[in-house]
């Protein structure tokens, strides 16, 4: 069972570029996130999906967007890279948050903008 | 919206010492609470959860936490640690929507 996967693992781009960042979760969660992890600020949330189809924002979605085509995954994307973005990203899933509580989290991906 | 203070970044322990990290939240109404862990290298995984009942809940590894409602405070305890609990302890808030917000994490080193 790989529960929550995500690729790559490791990326460097060049300011201005693009990319995605790919989650895959198989354990037929409804609710996925992407959460940022920065220095001495913790895990901020950037987007979530509460199920196939919808997509909302966090606390920090600016210069990222996010699609939930398939109901195990959830792709974040970096239109144009800024260093700001610069950090290590977290997938994460849950079933029904209010009920188990328990997010299921990938390994997550470090990116690195110059 | 709803904040989550952790009020130790970094915390150094020898061996068989105790350890107490605070957690206070600033939102008035039900709340879920959570620690999580994230040891070097590793994603993050639940340590211990409070939803309602007794407000001293028991997680994994030895690790304890108390909710003080009054106090708007989940501090995760345990009495005895090791080498082994170094890593960065996150406390988390769901007001029972779809989401979860984190602290900034402690950072807590176990020397032997």
């Amino acid at each position: 069972n790989a529960g929550v996967t995500q690729t790559p693992k490791f990326r460097v781009l060049k300011t201005g570029q693009s990319m995605t960042l790919l989650c895959a979760q198989d354990m037929n969660h409804e609710y996925m996130y992407w959460y940022r992890q920065d220095p001495g600020m913790g895990l901020r949330l950037i987007h979530y999906s509460v199920g196939e189809g919808t997509t909302a924002k966090g606390e920090v979605p600016d210069g990222y967007n996010v699609s939930r085509l398939k109901k195990q995954n959830f792709l974040l994307g970096l239109e144009s890279a800024a260093p700001s973005q610069t950090s290590v990203y977290f997938c994460a899933s849950t079933a029904l948050l209010g009920a188990t509580g328990e997010l299921f989290f990938g390994e997550g991906s470090r990116l690195t903008v110059l | 919206a709803q904040s989550v203070s952790q009020h130790n970044h970094h915390v150094i322990l020898s061996e068989a010492a105790s350890l107490e990290l605070g957690c206070n939240y600033s939102y008035g109404g039900t709340v879920n609470l959570f620690w999580y862990v994230q040891y070097p290298g590793q994603h993050l995984q639940l340590l211990l959860k409070y939803f309602s009942g007794d407000p001293l809940v028991k997680g994994i590894k030895g690790f304890e936490a108390e909710f003080i409602k009054s106090k708007f405070s989940f501090n995760l305890r345990k009495p005895s640690v090791q080498w082994s609990d170094t890593a960065e302890y996150f406390c988390a808030v769901n007001v029972q929507d779809y989401k979860l917000s984190f602290g900034a994490g402690t950072t807590v080193t176990v020397r032997a």
